[in-house]
């Protein structure tokens, strides 16, 4: 079955604390995102990378680094620097040569830091 | 700035009735819009889209309804059933942005009773 794995899927840290959360995806998509979602908020664009080796900041890149080494793989760490790291983080893929493509969501990250 | 708005936090219909799901946006470039519908734990999954040239799309038990003049766009289920009952986003996109560059409402959690 093709799809998007996150994982893990809860995770704890202690601030001041890097952390490195993975999404995998096995459906041949050239394209990769990374959205927040917090209470009561849609979900925010943190980056995304429409090919290996490039990517973009989003609506919300302070604090976090992404990088896009494969295709089917697009790593986010949340940094010291990320004020609020506490939330649900979820990663989607997309294909690339169809501009109205929707996009296919993994299950998701909730990361609390206290 | 909240560029797409969903007002109602919450919805909540009879089995078989009709669930009217409403968003509203302001930026003029949107010109594709999305609902998701999101189970808790889970990632959001595409359910319709609209292109801004059509004011309707149907797909099964749902309609999308889209008003330019009023930057307005409606979610219709007909009949509403239990396991519909979920959040619901819609989303943007504005003419010329990457793929998944998306804007996200607040979302609205529908309950559908027995």
């Amino acid at each position: 079955d093709g799809g998007i794995t996150q994982s893990p899927k809860y995770l704890f840290r202690k601030e001041g604390q890097n952390v490195t959360l993975s999404c995998e995806q096995n459906l041949n998509h050239d394209a990769m995102y990374w959205y927040r979602q917090d209470p009561g908020q849609g979900l925010r664009l943190i980056y995304y990378s429409q090919i290996v080796n490039d990517f973009q900041k989003g609506d919300i890149a302070e604090g976090y680094s992404v990088s896009r080494e494969k295709k089917e793989s697009f790593p986010l760490t949340v940094t010291s620097a990320q004020k609020n790291p506490t939330a649900f983080y979820l990663c989607a893929s997309s294909l690339q040569g169809s501009y109205n493509s929707p996009l296919h969501f993994g299950n998701g990250t909730r990361l609390t830091v206290t | 700035d909240q560029q797409v708005k969903q007002n109602s936090p919450s919805l909540s219909v009879q089995e078989g009735r009709i669930s009217i799901l409403n968003c509203d946006y302001t930026n003029s470039m949107f010109d594709y819009f999305l609902w998701y519908k999101k189970y808790p734990a889970e990632g959001p999954t595409f359910l319709i889209s609209i292109s801004s040239i059509k004011d309707k799309n149907e797909d099964g038990r749902f309609t999308v309804f889209l008003n330019k003049s009023a930057k307005h766009l409606s979610l219709h289920i007909v009949p509403s059933q239990p396991g519909d009952s979920a959040v619901y986003f819609c989303a943007a996109k504005a003419g010329g942005t990457s793929y998944g560059k998306l804007t996200f409402g607040q979302g609205t959690i529908l309950t559908v009773h027995p």
